[in-house]
């Protein structure tokens, strides 16, 4: 069945780890997304993708980093872990450039201690 | 670039009550409009859509309406029941490369 898929989907690390949230879709899509949401909150874009070897920024500064490798597989990689970073990560995925339904994966919630 | 402001932020409604939620947004370029349904704990997921080309949508108790000279489009969910308590989002996505801008939620309280 297409969807997408996150891993892990609970994560409790220290400060100053490295970590890197894996998000995959069979969906087809060109387009990926990443967001931060606190609980029931607004969702921040923090990257983008619209397809193999393309990343850009959001509208959220953060010390993350992205890549695009394959269609596919879109992680989100923090190099040093802080606790301003514990947050809800979802993973998204579209149609480009058609104006289509965005899909979302199921997050990723991080703490960071 | 876009800009799309939603309101209000939290509703509360008694059961049966209609429920409305709006949104405005600032480029004319815009011509797809989603909304997506939150439950807690849950990821988001499109309710109803409506493309610019069209002035209203209805899908059983849910519509959703836009006007394109004012820049504003609202959901409606009539004859609300508890398990429409959830958090709402309006987006509006640009003409080109699907770009989507999100408002910043309500967070709807069906009261049994």
């Amino acid at each position: 069945e297409a969807d997408i898929y996150q891993t892990p989907r609970y994560l409790v690390i220290g400060t100053g780890k490295k970590i890197t949230l894996e998000c995959s879709q069979t969906m087809g899509h060109d387009k990926m997304y990443w967001y931060q949401q606190d609980p029931g909150m607004e969702l921040h874009l923090i990257h983008y993708s619209y397809g193999v070897n393309s990343t850009e920024k959001g509208d959220l500064s953060s010390e993350s980093t992205v890549s695009r490798i394959r269609t596919e597989h879109f992680p989100l990689t923090l190099e040093s872990a802080r606790p301003s970073h514990t947050s809800q990560y979802l993973c998204a995925s579209s149609e480009w450039p058609a104006s289509r339904e965005q899909f979302f994966g199921p997050g990723t919630r991080l703490t960071v201690l | 670039g876009e800009n799309v402001e939603q309101h209000p932020s939290t509703l509360s409604v008694q059961e049966g009550d209609s429920a409305v939620i709006k949104c405005t947004y600032s480029d004319s370029a815009s011509n797809y409009f989603p909304w997506y349904k939150q439950e807690l704990g849950k990821r988001p997921q499109l309710i109803i859509d409506i493309r610019s080309n069209v002035g209203e949508k209805k899908d059983q108790r849910i519509a959703v309406t836009l006007n394109k000279t004012a820049k504003h489009f609202s959901l409606h969910i009539t004859e609300t029941q508890p398990e429409d308590s959830a958090v709402y989002f309006c987006a509006a996505v640009s003409n080109t490369g699907n770009q989507f801008y999100f408002g910043t939620g309500t967070s709807l309280t069906v009261i049994p």
